[in-house]
């Protein structure tokens, strides 16, 4: 199993341009999840989904778009990137809530 | 004042010493997870707890939900246990089910 796994592992982008940041399990997990770290913050849940076609915010989602539409894949999407997005960003899963996750490498990103 | 606290923040031992990292939370869970976060910044998943106590080589796990609370403690601490060690909580109740909390991270340094 590869795990968890996040691509790209760094990128910089300008004020206002778009991207995907991807994220894959090949675990079968019902449960995945986006994170933000940033310095003297901690974790912070951007957005969820307990399933195929379900989706839900969390504490910081604004600026941010995901889906879910297959079990496998919960890519996140910036619409168009601000500086306070220069953070680095992890996806996790689990086989279902409250279950142990599985973090991906995560990924750097810069906004200038 | 954040749901999740830890502490200390940050803590060196001298190698072969006892630690102890202690987490309080003011939030219903369904599940308390303890992670490790290395320099190079992968998370890896510990424990992940419910009631009780758990045990993996050197560390154990504990968590009180009538107190609110949890510590991992390290025993004879070596110089590859220097991480950050994170708490998080899977918040209970039907508004914040599936969400997962974090706590600030304490850094642990062990020093031969």
């Amino acid at each position: 199993n590869a795990g968890v796994t996040q691509t790209p592992k760094f990128q910089v982008l300008k004020t206002g341009q778009s991207m995907t940041l991807q994220c894959a399990q090949d675990m079968n997990h019902e449960y995945m999840s986006w994170y933000r770290q940033d310095p003297g913050m901690g974790l912070r849940l951007i957005h969820y989904s307990v399933g195929a076609g379900i989706t839900d915010q969390g504490e910081v989602p604004n600026g941010y778009n995901v889906s879910r539409s297959t079990t496998e894949d919960f890519p996140l999407r910036l619409l168009s990137a601000a500086p306070s997005q220069t953070s680095v960003y992890f996806c996790a899963s689990s086989y279902t809530v409250g279950n142990e996750q599985y973090f991906g490498p995560g990924t750097r990103l810069t906004v200038t | 004042k954040n749901e999740v606290e830890q502490s200390p923040q940050n803590l060196t031992a001298q190698e072969g010493e006892f630690i102890t990292i202690n987490c309080s939370y003011s939030v219903g869970i369904s599940a308390l997870h303890w992670l490790q976060q290395h320099p190079g910044g992968g998370i890896v998943s510990l424990f992940m707890l419910s009631s009780g106590k758990k045990k993996h080589g050197r560390l154990i796990a504990t968590i009180n939900i009538q107190e609110k609370h949890s510590s991992l403690h390290i025993t004879a601490s070596h110089p590859r246990d220097s991480a950050v060690y994170i708490c998080a909580v899977n918040r209970g109740g039907t508004d914040s089910w599936g969400k997962l909390q974090f706590g600030a991270g304490t850094q642990v340094v062990v020093t031969p």
